[in-house]
């Protein structure tokens, strides 16, 4: 599975976006990037994943570039509690584990 | 839709005695997953089940656990003679079976384990 580089933290205000990057430059064809977060001790939590195209649900919205090599995920209006740690993971088809680095800390800020 | 839940939430144990974690994952998911994760680190693989077969072990499950599905429902991770390494938060996560595309992993609360 392709290597992920994020920021070890981020902070934003509360209700504005947050733009959280992530670079994947070693992703190859049939990787998909995956985006959970993990609110401090608690399990982590599913929030959207995409393999080329953009993506949109009720959480969150997924930017990857035409390249594949890096991704953003936005958060239109932080609240107080989306603070947590957000892990990007590049996943391939025929991998069943999800390998998780050391993620970015998100602050949101009142 | 209740979720994936693990038994115990808390579990302090002294050295060398053995543990039992339980996970019931979200009923009709057939894939069962075990994570562990340590202070400030991300979760790491542990093993894999499809249905009650055991498909993938991490190099990190020593021989001291083993972990079993027996109906292909409800798992269980044994520690045995517990160190104080063993220390962490463990995971329990479930999907339904599918390609990649489909096959997104819900995680439990997490065990954490305190080994004295």
């Amino acid at each position: 599975d392709a290597k992920t580089t994020q920021p070890p933290s981020m902070d934003c205000a509360e209700g504005r976006a947050a733009n959280l990057p992530c670079n994947h430059s070693t992703i190859s064809g049939n990787e998909y990037v995956y985006w959970y977060r993990q609110i401090h001790s608690q399990g982590p939590q599913y929030i959207i994943h995409g393999l080329k195209n953009n993506e949109t649900n009720e959480m969150a919205s997924l930017i990857i570039t035409e390249d594949r090599k890096s991704s953003t995920l936005i958060l239109p209006h932080a609240t107080l509690r989306d603070t947590a740690v957000y892990y990007c993971i590049v996943r391939r088809d025929s991998s069943y584990k999800l390998i998780f680095g050391s993620g970015t800390r998100l602050l949101v800020r009142p | 839709d209740t979720g994936v839940s693990q038994n115990p939430r808390h579990k302090i144990t002294k050295r060398g005695q053995n543990v039992t974690f339980r996970c019931d994952p979200i009923s009709e998911h057939n894939r069962l997953y075990w994570y562990r994760q340590t202070l400030g680190q991300g979760p790491e693989f542990l093993t894999y089940f499809q249905n009650e077969a055991q498909l993938e072990k991490s190099r990190l499950l020593s021989d001291r656990f083993s972990a079993e599905r027996p109906k292909g429902s409800f798992s269980t991770l044994e520690i045995q003679r517990t160190e104080q390494g063993d220390s962490a938060m463990y995971l329990c996560a479930s999907s339904p079976k599918g390609s990649v595309d489909t096959d997104t992993q819900y995680f439990g609360p997490g065990t954490r384990l305190t080994v004295l």
